[in-house]
C-alpha cells in the first residue's frame, strides 16, 4: 500500500524560478512530515520539516505547505538553483513510528 | 557535524550468500534504522531498533534478517540467504529520539547486488 505518494516522477524548472513539489498522502493520523533530498550516491538529507499543528513552515528558499483536508503537502523553493537539482522524498510518520516515504521526485534546475 | 557511516558502499554476493552489512549510527543516538530502496522504487522501512531491541519491523524484514548492535558504536543488518529481490540500496538511519518531530539522519547507503 502506498500511503505516501508522489505523482510527479519528474521535474525541470529554470534557474531563479519556482520549483513546486507535491506530496499526497491516505492516512489522516500522519501527524509529521518531512523533505528529504537525495543527491546520487548519497543518502537522503533532511530539508525540511512540519508537524500537523501548522499549515507552513519556511526555512531560507525553501517552504512547506500542508492541507490537512486534502492530505497534500509541497515543497516550494524560491528562487531555485542548478544546486537544488536532486531527487526529493516527502516522507510522513504518525506519533514517532516509522517513517513512510513517497517514490520521490526528481528535480532538474536548469541554468 | 556528525554523520551516519555505511560500509561496504557497495557489496556484490551470490545468490544464497550471507551479507552483513555494517552502520555507526551518530554516536549519542538511541534509535537505529534500516530502510532500503530498490531501483525506481521508493524508499521502504525495513526495521526500528532501540535498547538492544527490535521495537517495530516491516513485512519485508523476514526470517532472512537481522540485525544487531554487537558493541557500543556498531548497527548490523544480516541477510542469511540473499535472493536476487534483495538487490537494493540499504540505508542506515539514526535517531537521538522517539518522539513526534524526531528527523532521521541517514547514512550514503550501501548498495547491493546479489547475482
Amino acid at each position: 500500500d502506498q500511503q505516501v505518494k508522489q505523482n510527479s516522477p519528474s521535474l525541470s524548472v529554470q534557474e531563479g524560478r519556482i520549483s513546486i513539489l507535491n506530496c499526497d498522502y491516505t492516512n489522516s493520523m500522519f501527524d509529521y512530515f518531512l523533505w528529504y533530498k537525495k543527491y546520487p550516491a548519497e543518502g537522503p538529507t533532511f530539508l525540511i520539516s512540519i508537524s500537523s499543528i501548522k499549515d507552513k513552515n519556511e526555512d531560507g528558499r525553501f517552504t512547506v505547505f500542508l492541507n490537512k483536508s486534502a492530505k497534500h503537502l509541497s515543497l516550494h523553493i524560491v528562487p531555485s538553483q542548478p544546486g537544488d537539482s536532486a531527487v526529493y522524498f516527502c516522507a510522513a510518520s504518525e506519533a514517532g513510528n516509522q517513517f513512510y516515504f513517497g517514490t520521490g521526485t526528481s528535480l532538474t534546475v536548469i541554468p | 557535524e556528525p554523520e551516519v557511516t555505511q560500509t561496504p558502499s557497495h557489496q556484490v554476493t551470490q545468490m544464497g550468500q550471507e551479507v552483513i552489512l555494517r552502520c555507526v549510527p551518530i554516536s549519542n543516538h538511541l534509535y537505529f534504522y534500516w530502510y532500503r530502496q530498490i531501483l525506481g522504487q521508493k524508499v521502504e522501512f525495513l526495521v526500528s531498533f532501540y535498547n538492544n531491541e527490535i521495537s517495530e519491523k516491516s513485512e519485508i524484514f523476514d526470517d532472512q534478517f537481522s540485525v544487531e548492535r554487537p558493541d557500543g558504536s556498531n548497527f548490523t543488518l544480516k541477510i542469511r540467504s540473499t535472493k536476487l529481490e534483495d538487490s537494493a540500496m540499504y540505508f542506515c538511519a539514526s535517531g537521538h529520539r522517539f518522539a513526534t518531530n524526531e528527523k532521521l539522519f541517514f547514512g550514503s547507503g550501501t548498495q547491493l547486488s546479489v547475482l
